[in-house]
């Protein structure tokens, strides 16, 4: 079955650490970019970062310097590394795959979420 | 930074044409895609390069995309697709969302 499944969440105090994973399977993980996208409780989606096929990376500049994503192809998996957390990154964290390539970025699939809250 | 505006709700009676629309600056050079989000579960791929449909999506989903606004056209809209709905775009290796639109099929 091609699915997404994220893993990771966690209550987690203000200036603390988390690291996220999203393991993939039925399709060719590495030929696909990747995403992380978060959605605060009943509010809107949010991008959060993105990695190439090659290893490139990107990140709006909300969590630039904060968050790292990174892959490890050979384990079909996805990671997020959240540092220095605040209550604004309290949300529903999703993997989603992204077919697009030259023709810009969009997701085809996501996973169902894990939920990140950040709170004393 | 590159914002998507769209209206808040959208109400339309079972059988009509739903039109929801994503206003951003020169939107229509973009390639603009659509997401259906209902309750607790994942978006879902709806509409992508401005009027693709993914496999599984029903024919009565359409886009269109030109000068600043995208829409997402529902001929003869189901009670199934009451769902809240995003319009995104992808501008100088950034995802840009819109902030979301409550269709109710009243």
């Amino acid at each position: 079955e091609v699915q997404l499944v994220e893993s990771g969440g966690d209550l987690v105090q203000p200036g603390g650490s988390l690291r996220l994973s999203c393991a993939a399977s039925g399709f060719t993980f590495s030929t696909y970019d990747m995403h992380w996208v978060r959605q605060t409780t009943g509010k809107g989606l949010e991008w959060v970062s993105a990695i190439g096929t090659a290893g490139d990376t990107y990140y709006p500049g909300s969590v630039k310097g904060r968050f790292t994503i990174s892959r490890e192809n050979a384990k079909n998996s996805l990671y997020l590394q959240m540092n220095s957390l605040r209550a604004g990154d309290t949300a529903v964290y999703y993997c989603a795959r992204d077919p697009g390539g030259v023709t810009g970025w969009y997701f085809d699939l996501w996973g169902r979420g894990t939920l990140v809250t950040v709170s004393s | 930074s590159y914002e998507l505006i769209q209206p808040p709700s959208v109400s339309v009676s079972p059988g009509q044409t739903a039109s929801i629309t994503c206003s951003g600056d020169k939107l229509g050079d973009k390639y603009a895609c659509w997401y259906r989000q209902k309750p607790g579960q994942s978006p879902v791929l709806v509409i992508y390069q401005d009027n693709k449909r993914p496999s599984g999506i029903p024919e009565r989903f359409s886009g269109s995309n030109s000068g600043n606004t995208a829409t997402l056209t529902i001929s003869g809209t189901q009670a199934m697709d009451e769902a809240d709905y995003y319009c995104q775009a992808w501008d100088s290796s950034t995802v840009v969302f819109g902030g979301g639109t409550k269709l109710t099929v009243l």
